[in-house]
Order: structure tokens, then sequence, then C-alpha cells
């Protein structure tokens, strides 16, 4: 079956340190997308990508980082400089068309800093 | 700049009792909208979506929404909840042909079901 995997399910980081979260789609769809979600405040945008090789800032960029080097991964780095990092981090996907009817989503991953 | 405003942050319910979820939002272009659910630590599942035509949508698990343009809102609502309807609800926007198909989402309903 076609979907979004994300990896791990849930992570520890020391405060410090840089880790990185995984997200594959065997969906054939071009645009990807990473969302943060804290209680309370939905869910934010931190990057996306349209296109192998490109890749946009959202609107909290700041302390994370990603690349696009092949269209089925969309890998997402938070760095030390991100000031409160513990969230659940969400991976989407879409066809890059007109005809946009919204993201499939992975199963998130939950990142606690301790 | 777009936004979506989910008027409640809780809604506790009786199985079996209808129930309405709020969402108004603002945007200086015409937009598609969307409700999406979502379970304890799972990602995000399309209940419904208002792309054009009809402005009564119907979605998965007996959920519905109407698009008010004039009003700028698009609730949700289902006329009696199972306990299975507890959940985390999130309604959100695209705007129509600006680049890159972002979404823009409320700050989500948490849905109560209670016996």
């Amino acid at each position: 079956d076609g979907g979004i995997t994300q990896s791990p399910k849930y992570l520890f980081r020391k405060e410090g340190q840089n880790v990185t979260l995984s997200c594959e789609q065997n969906l054939n769809h071009d645009a990807m997308y990473w969302y943060r979600q804290d209680p309370g405040q939905g869910l934010r945008l931190i990057y996306y990508s349209q296109i192998v090789n490109d890749f946009q800032k959202g609107d909290i960029a700041e302390g994370y980082s990603v690349s696009r080097e092949k269209k089925e991964s969309f890998p997402l780095t938070v760095t030390s400089a991100q000031k409160n990092p513990t969230a659940f981090y969400l991976c989407a996907s879409s066809p890059r068309t007109t005809d946009f009817w919204g993201y499939t989503f992975g199963s998130g991953t939950r990142l606690t800093v301790v | 700049a777009q936004s979506v405003t989910q008027l409640d942050s809780q809604v506790p319910v009786f199985e079996e009792a209808p129930v309405e979820l709020r969402c108004n939002y603002s945007s200086s272009v015409s937009v598609y909208l969307f409700w999406y659910v979502q379970y304890p630590n799972q990602g995000l599942q399309l209940l419904l979506k208002y792309l054009s035509g009809s402005t009564l949508v119907k979605g998965i698990n007996g959920f519905e929404a109407e698009f008010n343009k004039s009003q700028t809102s698009f609730h949700l609502r289902k006329p009696s909840v199972h306990i299975s309807d507890t959940a985390e609800y999130f309604c959100a926007l695209v705007m129509i042909k600006a680049a890159g198909n972002k979404l823009t989402f409320g700050g989500g309903t948490r849905v109560l079901v209670k016996p």
C-alpha cells in the first residue's frame, strides 16, 4: 500500500545535539511538507519542497534544516539552534497539480529533549 | 495573510448527541477548505474538503460541513456522535493558485464523547 513512513515514532535528544527525523513516501508525490504540532497551536509549517533539490522555508524554519535529494525522501534535521524542539512532528505529501485535494500525512515523530 | 480560527478548543458531547465544530477563516484570495481528524499520537486523516460546487460537503464517518462565503465559515457537523469520534479536529485552508499549496491550520478542537 502507498503511504508515508515517518521514523522513529519516538525520539529523545540531549540538549545541544542535532537529530534527524526521517520521512519517506511511495506515493509518487512531488511536494512534501514538514509541520510542527504543539498543544493548542495547531500545525505550523517548517519547510516544504515542491521538487527534488529545491525547498522553501515555512513560517518557523529557524533552527531546522532539510534536504530533498530524492523524490521519495524529505528528512528534517532539528539543530541545536532550535530553542524549544520538544514537539510532535508531522510529514505530509501531495501531488503537484492544479487540482489540489489535500495532503497525505505520516503518523508523526514525537521528539523530546531530555 | 490568511488565517483559520477554530472557535472552541474543547467540545464535550454525549454519545448519540449532535455536534458542531466551528471554523472561521480569513483570506485575501479564494480558498479551498478542509477538515482533518487526528487520533492520539497519529497523523491527520482527511474528513472532507470544499473545492467548489455545492456548499454542503459530505465526508467520511457521517460528517458534513457547510461553506458560507459571506460569513467566511466552514462549520463541521455530525448528527449523532459515537465514542470513536473522540479525537482532535482541525480546519485548514489553502489559497487557490498560491505557490506551494501550503495548508494553514486552525488551532484544533478536541472532541470528547461521553457515554
